[in-house]
Formats: structure tokens, C-alpha cells, sequence
């Protein structure tokens, strides 16, 4: 079966300072990855989304990249993180239509 | 864990009775739809999804249905239970790279 990772759960990180969020997948090749962010109380923004290595869409201008090393783990970077940035970010893969998801990194940015 | 919910429309249920989340979507041209639960502080976990070319699709304990000349889509949820309360949403597809546009969500609390 599939399984999809996040880490870390949470992360407090300074204005200013870099981030790395990574996803990986396992159980299943050549997915659909998917970066979302949700502000509290808030539905689920796109951010990026990737459908092969090395190939990234950026779905909103912003302060955050997305890079996709190996065909299973996406990874959510900034080099100097703002106070908007805090968030629950969610990693999704899909194989055909429907999505799933992983368990989110809560971000605080202070 | 995250505060989901904080400002989204809120459905109170009593436990063991049917409960009903309703959804407009924007494209006529969306295809797919799916519906997703999220509890406090954890991922959106899939519930149940429907295609274009359905009007009604069952789960266990859930029902959807779509309406595509009013762009209306609903979750029934039979005999609520508490482990129901969570947020849900809506989601559409109507581009490649199965790309799913959310909706704002709704919380629903379960009473017992």
C-alpha cells in the first residue's frame, strides 16, 4: 500500500531564516506531487506541483521553491522565510485524479 | 495540533441523526469530485469521489450527489457519529495534472 511522509510535524523558525520541508512517497512510482498551504480556519491553496523529476509548477507568485530530486520526495524551500509564511503545509500525490495526503508540517514563523 | 475551522460555516448534528454538507464548485467544465475529511491537525483524508457522468455515487454510511445544472454538490452522512466531527471539503478537477480546486469547507460538530 501507499504511504506518504512529511517532516518535520512542526517547525518554529525565525524571520528571515531558511526552510526545508521534504515529502517523500512510497508504495507506488511516477506520481503526481503536490504542495499546498492552509492558513487556520482556511481551505487549501496550491502552491506547487510536480508530474516528473525535475519538473516543477509554480501555481502563486511567492517566497517559496519547490524541487523534486528523486520521483518520490518533494521538497518545500524558502531561503528567508516571512511572517505570512507561517502555515500548515500539506504534500499530496496522486496517480490518477484523487489525492492523498500526508500528514502536514505546521510552521510558526516568529 | 492545527486549529481547522477557525472561521468556516459550522453544521451541528445530533449524534445518530443524517447530516448534510453542501458544496457549489465554479467550473461547468470540472469533471471529477471528490470529497475530503479533515480532523484537527492532521491531512485531509479521502472520503468519497464521483465523476461528471454520475449524479449520485455511495459509499459506507456517505452518499454524494451532483448536481451539474446548478453546479451543486452535497455529502450525506448517515446516522452521525462523534467521530464524524471534523471539517469537509469539496474538491473539483478540471485540469491536467489532476490539479483540484478547494472549496472553503465546512465543520461539522457532533452533539451528543
Amino acid at each position: 500500500s501507499q504511504t506518504i511522509h512529511q517532516w518535520p510535524a512542526t517547525l518554529v523558525q525565525p524571520v528571515g531564516s531558511p526552510l526545508s520541508l521534504e515529502c517523500t512517497v512510497e508504495g507506488t512510482s511516477n506520481p503526481n506531487l503536490y504542495w499546498y498551504r492552509q492558513a487556520a480556519g482556511r481551505g487549501l491553496q496550491l502552491l506547487f506541483y510536480s508530474v516528473g523529476i525535475g519538473q516543477i509548477s509554480s501555481e502563486v507568485p511567492q517566497n517559496l521553491s519547490a524541487s523534486r530530486p528523486q520521483d518520490r520526495q518533494f521538497i518545500l524551500s524558502s531561503k528567508k522565510l516571512l511572517l505570512s509564511d507561517s502555515g500548515f503545509y500539506l504534500c499530496a500525490w496522486s496517480n490518477r485524479n484523487e489525492q492523498y495526503f500526508g500528514p502536514g508540517t505546521r510552521l510558526t514563523v516568529t | 495540533g492545527e486549529s481547522v475551522g477557525l472561521h468556516l460555516p459550522t453544521l451541528s448534528v445530533q449524534e445518530g441523526d443524517n447530516s448534510i454538507i453542501n458544496c457549489a464548485y465554479s467550473n461547468s467544465a470540472s469533471d471529477y469530485f471528490i470529497w475530503y475529511k479533515q480532523e484537527s491537525g492532521k491531512g485531509p483524508q479521502f472520503i468519497i469521489d464521483i465523476r461528471s457522468n454520475m449524479d449520485k455515487r455511495q459509499g459506507q454510511r456517505v452518499t454524494v450527489l451532483l448536481n451539474k445544472t446548478v453546479k451543486h454538490l452535497s455529502l450525506q452522512i448517515a446516522a452521525t457519529q462523534p467521530g464524524d466531527s471534523a471539517v469537509y471539503f469539496c474538491a473539483e478537477n478540471n485540469s491536467p495534472a489532476s490539479k483540484l480546486t478547494f472549496g472553503t469547507g465546512t465543520r461539522l460538530q457532533v452533539t451528543l
